[in-house]
């Protein structure tokens, strides 16, 4: 089946520091989508892509999608303790109506 | 925006027992939700996919017959976890579609559910 492999798994960043995620799949997707879950919270959608590389940005945080559409990365700029949590890219795949979770990166801001 | 409850939030059964989980789509019509269920630090799992006025698609592990889903009306999903054992004990979650087009879905608050 359709594997999405999320790294790193773990992310210790200092407050107003940079970190990016990266969001792989072995197959070509129909789009890919971003979910922030907070400690004790249910998942959040923050963002689709769905064009071969598109960039779209949310105030500090850039989402881009590959130019194979089988990578999506996530960069957060200036790192803040809102932004504490738990970071998944879900796949849809081609022709497919499934989401396909990556096993996301946990995200831990030292103040 | 579009919302979707769950009920309950939590509950706590004791072994044997089967627990039902009601996920509705407040302001949108959803023909397809889904279930997922995560452990603690781990990732999303998908359980099956629920459609309205038909069967529901389970993933592949999944037992369908521990795990009864209905998708009665296009605003309601339940999932129904029968004889429930300790190791059922996870947060799931359902999330809807809008049926309105979007590849969005919208997840609700979770289910905990512990079983003793």
């Amino acid at each position: 089946g359709q594997q999405v492999m999320q790294i790193p798994q773990y992310q210790h960043v200092q407050e107003g520091e940079d970190f990016t995620t990266y969001c792989n799949s072995s197959t070509t997707l129909s789009n890919i989508q971003w979910y922030k879950q907070r400690p004790g919270g249910h998942p959040v959608f923050l963002i689709q892509l769905v064009k071969s590389g598109e960039v779209k940005k949310q105030k500090r945080l850039t989402f881009q999608f590959g130019e194979a559409k089988k990578n999506s990365s996530l960069h957060i700029t200036a790192t803040q303790t809102t932004d504490v949590g738990t970071y998944f890219c879900a796949a849809l795949k081609a022709a497919g109506n499934k989401l396909t979770f990556g096993g996301g990166t946990r995200v831990l801001v030292k103040p | 925006g579009a919302v979707v409850s769950q009920h309950p939030s939590w509950v706590i059964c004791k072994s044997g027992t089967s627990v039902k989980i009601e996920c509705r789509s407040l302001d949108f019509q959803a023909t397809t939700m889904f279930w997922y269920r995560q452990f603690p630090k781990q990732s999303l799992m998908l359980m099956a996919t629920s459609n309205e006025g038909s069967k529901a698609t389970y993933e592949q592990g999944v037992e369908k017959d521990k795990f009864l889903i209905n998708h009665a009306s296009l605003t309601l999903s339940t999932l129904t976890v029968t004889s429930a054992h300790p190791e059922d004990s996870s947060f799931y979650i359902c999330s809807a579609r809008d049926n309105r087009g979007a590849d969005t879905q919208y997840f609700g608050p979770g289910t905990r559910l512990t079983v003793l």
